[in-house]
């Protein structure tokens, strides 16, 4: 089964780093990208980047260009999306979902949530 | 960026009866391959996103035939032929033909 598991629920401070994690499992991690996506409190869907695997080719949309860094570990098939340091309006949910033009797996989600 | 307009924002409909909503993107679609990359997706409550329709009109794996898209270029729509229970949520087009894609603002769908 073709799966992406991502890491669990996080609670950080303003100003923190933090590194969430997308697993893919069931098929060649390396043959497909992977994308990331915020969902913030009770909105809609917004595209923040992707990555192809492969050649850790990458991609961000210019409102999350600087603001994040999308990276993945093709050894481990894992892909990863981290910040340098948190701020209050980062509190969302984050989904990673494989494919690019169109995505067919999704991940369960991570819930962020930043508050001092 | 490709400015994807969904309509209505909201959908009450009654059980076995039909819906439809319509998405309008700010640009073509077209790709340079030919292809047009215009998506569907359903978010039921307190869960991933998961894709009905890719490239205007191909359902996935496992999305019951009362789920059809249509539409080009820049004007498409997403039919429920008979609401179920089950199909209560937010349903999203999103563009993937040009960067960054773009979701449409999103429509919720209810039982009236």
């Amino acid at each position: 089964e073709v799966q992406l598991v991502q890491s669990g629920a996080e609670v950080k401070k303003p100003g923190e780093s933090l590194k969430i994690s997308c697993k893919g499992s069931g098929y060649s991690f390396t043959s497909y990208w992977i994308g990331w996506v915020r969902q913030m409190p009770g909105k809609g869907l917004e595209w923040m980047g992707i990555i192809y695997p492969g050649d850790s080719d990458t991609r961000y949309s210019p409102s999350f260009q600087g603001q994040v860094t999308i990276s993945a570990d093709k050894s481990i098939s894992t892909a990863y999306l981290q910040w340098s340091s948190l701020k209050a309006s980062d509190t969302a949910m984050y989904y990673c979902a494989r494919g690019i033009n169109g995505m067919d797996v999704w991940g369960q989600g991570t819930t962020v949530t930043v508050s001092s | 960026d490709v400015v994807m307009t969904q309509s209505p924002l909201s959908l009450p409909v009654t059980l076995g009866q039909p819906a439809s909503i319509s998405c309008r993107s700010s640009q073509s679609l077209v790709y340079s391959d030919g292809n047009t990359y215009l998506n569907w997706f359903q978010q039921r409550p307190g869960q991933s996103p998961r894709r009905l329709i890719y490239k205007i009109s191909n359902r996935d794996s496992g999305v019951p035939d009362r789920f059809s898209g249509s539409g080009s270029s820049t004007d498409f729509t997403l039919k429920i032929s008979r609401v179920e229970a089950e199909d209560v949520g937010v349903y999203y087009c999103m563009q993937g033909t040009h960067w960054p894609y773009t979701f449409g603002q999103g429509t919720k769908l209810e039982i009236k």
